[in-house]
């Protein structure tokens, strides 16, 4: 059973750089035909999806937030990361990473989930 | 694409037939997923490719639709079904949620 689980700071100064990574467990992020997503949910508000990155390094992004967000892949380390930088409060939320059940977007296994506060 | 669900909020009992709408501003090709989400939890996968239940979905769950107009019914409410329910399109990027439907017991 793929298991993953979101690690990084909880809390980032404004005008820092969030940084997330996403450790997979049972399953490997070099297995082809998946997609593995970064997505986040102020509190209280829907979900919003930040981006994905496919096992060959491809990657999208939302248009909202891509002048600042990056996402890898590790195969070393079984990982994948989120990079967004110039933060600011609107960027609190829980931040959570899934991946696909195929090369399509539909997100079949997540993580927990991860709360990142943006303040000083 | 946008999509707007309906009701934003719905009230009903256990038992009850229920129906969550959603809609695209555009043509989804069918490309389109439903999630429940319970309070400080992680949304669960419950249709994909707008009518496919996902394996473990209980059979009371069930899609359809087509083109832009999109439906989610559960058929006969269970406790464990009180939930926000989000439809998604993963037809073009960047993919794109409902705002939620918040499914509260009467």
């Amino acid at each position: 059973q793929v298991q993953l689980q979101e690690s990084g700071p909880g809390l980032v100064k404004p005008s820092q750089t969030l940084s997330l990574t996403c450790t997979v467990s049972g399953g490997s992020v070099i297995t082809g035909g998946y997609s593995w997503t970064w997505l986040r949910q102020p509190a209280g508000k829907g979900l919003e999806w930040i981006g994905r990155v496919y096992t060959t390094g491809r990657t999208n992004y939302n248009p909202s937030l891509q002048s600042r967000v990056s996402i890898s892949i590790d195969t070393s380390n079984n990982q994948f990361s989120l990079s967004l930088t110039s933060v600011t409060a609107a960027d609190t939320a829980v931040y959570y990473c899934a991946r696909s059940i195929d090369l399509n977007e539909y997100l079949q296994h997540w993580g927990q989930g991860s709360l990142v506060t943006v303040s000083s | 694409i946008q999509l707007t669900q309906s009701p934003s909020s719905l009230s009903a009992s256990v038992g009850d037939r229920v129906t969550i709408t959603c809609r695209a501003s555009q043509a989804t090709g069918g490309y389109l997923a439903w999630y429940q989400q319970k309070p400080g939890k992680a949304p669960k996968l419950l249709i994909y490719a707008a009518s496919i239940l996902q394996s473990g979905v209980p059979s009371r769950f069930s899609g359809s639709g087509s083109g832009t107009d999109f439906s989610l019914t559960i058929s006969s409410l269970q406790p464990e079904d009180f939930a926000t329910y989000y439809c998604q399109q993963v037809k073009s990027y960047p993919v794109t949620f409902g705002q939620g439907t918040k499914l509260e017991i009467k």
